[in-house]
């Protein structure tokens, strides 16, 4: 059964900082994963979608990694702003094709 | 070109009583999902619609939940009857086919007094 675990649960940095949050899965075998960003009390809006053929993906300050064979990525968010205080989520899809979650990692970017 | 919508966006019932929920994906998105999320926890799959044939339904409670999508288009998810424990927020999401890029709706915040 895949497992998506998200290292650290929550963070709190100041404005400009680079940041980078963690993502681990156990079961390699993935289709895709996918970044997504929750607001509170919102849906989840997707940011970064990595097949499991490529290594990253960018899009604005944002660039997200994917190391299949250690079951690893991380989202990389350059020159923090307040906006981009939200909860970040990470999901993979395997061959059920159904997107498995973390539990997130909860940003807070301090003006 | 317009997101996945759902409605209601809030609903407080009693519990034992019905409640349904609502969702129009992405013209053109063939596959539709339903995820329940509790506080502080990522979403998971209740339901995953190819047009309108339920493919993967292993995670819903078939006691009290149901789904349909009569016309591949709309979906509809209900709970009967609600109970203390089914309050979450409940997300629909859809992608042009199976493996695709999901999107996901605003979800409808449901909480059980």
């Amino acid at each position: 059964k895949q497992e998506v675990t998200q290292i650290p649960a929550a963070l709190s940095v100041p404005e400009g900082e680079n940041l980078v949050l963690n993502c681990s899965f156990t079961d390699s075998a993935i289709y895709n994963l996918q970044w997504f960003r929750q607001d509170p009390g919102k849906g989840l809006t997707s940011l970064l979608l990595i097949q499991s053929s490529q290594r990253e993906q960018t899009s604005g300050r944002l660039n997200a990694s994917l190391d299949k064979s250690s079951g690893r990525s991380t989202l990389y968010i350059a020159a923090s702003q307040p906006g981009d205080s939200a909860t970040y989520l990470c999901a993979v899809q395997g061959g059920s094709e159904k997107l498995v979650f973390g539990k997130g990692t909860k940003l807070t970017v301090n003006p | 070109e317009a997101g996945v919508v759902q409605s209601p966006r809030y609903k407080i019932i009693e519990k034992k009583q019905p409640v349904a929920f609502w969702c129009n994906p992405i013209s053109g998105h063939n596959t539709l999902y339903w995820y329940l999320q509790n506080l502080g926890q990522g979403p998971e799959l209740l339901i995953r619609y190819e047009n309108e044939e339920a493919v993967d339904d292993s995670q819903l409670p078939k006691d009290r939940f149901s789904a349909e999508r009569l016309k591949g288009v709309d979906s509809t998810l209900k709970i009967q009857p609600a109970e203390l424990g089914d309050s979450a927020v409940y997300l629909c999401a859809s992608s042009f086919t199976s493996g695709e890029e999901q999107y996901f709706g605003p979800g409808t915040r449901l909480t059980v007094t």
